[in-house]
């Protein structure tokens, strides 16, 4: 079983919609929880963390987590071309120090 | 702040030839980390360093790989009679101890490596 398992194929999107990316682990006593953007050729870079249950709003990206189930996702409000990009999902195993990822997702925006 | 910064971002090789890449993580960080992406994956996690001292090493990665980060500063990654599944992006990112526990992780722009 893979610690991080983000499933969904690419994503398209029209400008403007909502885009949703889901993300499940495998981990139960896991307590840190983000979601990377990673555009093509470039590196990852942080957008959102979540560590508790419910949702975290930051501009137009809203992280949620539901630790029952075991279960991590992003919403992308009013999505933009700029957006774009591959979503890794990334959480922290009880007792590490390291993150683990999953594949990702990639999103497309279409104007 | 001049980010992680990692060296050469790309290396051609021959089966079987050593290589070593380089990371120098951003100044005040004390933690740093290696790993490895291959195409359509996620980055997978090699080895880990606070300071100096090599603090957790992934089960999957072979003797062929070996890490230091001698003075707790830059870090090398060197991998010896590389196969041609070692082609890979490797990247380094560091974090301050403050933010460790946050999974804040700065990530360099890799270091390309293509086996022939």
């Amino acid at each position: 079983q893979k610690e991080v398992e983000q499933n969904s194929g690419p994503l398209s999107v029209p400008e403007g919609a909502i885009a949703s990316l889901n993300c499940t682990y495998s981990d139960r006593g896991s307590q840190s929880f983000f979601w990377y953007r990673q555009y093509s050729g470039k590196s990852p870079e942080l957008i959102m963390s979540i560590y508790s249950n419910g949702d975290k709003e930051d501009g137009r990206f809203t992280a949620q987590l539901n630790k029952a189930s075991q279960y991590v996702s992003l919403l992308i409000r009013d999505s933009q071309p700029s957006d774009s990009a591959t979503y890794l999902c990334a959480v922290r195993p009880y007792g590490n120090n390291r993150l683990a990822f999953g594949k990702g997702n990639q999103v497309v925006v279409i104007p | 702040d001049t980010g992680v910064s990692q060296d050469p971002r790309h290396k051609i090789t021959k089966r079987g030839q050593n290589v070593t890449f380089r990371c120098d993580p951003i100044s005040e960080h004390n933690r740093l980390y290696w790993y490895r992406q291959t195409l359509g994956q996620g980055p997978e996690f090699l080895t880990y360093f606070q300071n100096e001292a090599q603090l957790e090493k992934s089960r999957l990665l072979s003797d062929r790989f070996s890490a230091e980060r001698p003075k707790g500063s830059f870090s090398t990654l060197e991998i010896q009679r590389t196969e041609q599944g070692d082609s890979a992006m490797y990247l380094c990112a560091s974090s301050p101890r403050d933010r460790g526990l946050s999974g804040e992780l700065f990530f360099g722009e890799g270091s390309r490596l293509t086996v022939l």
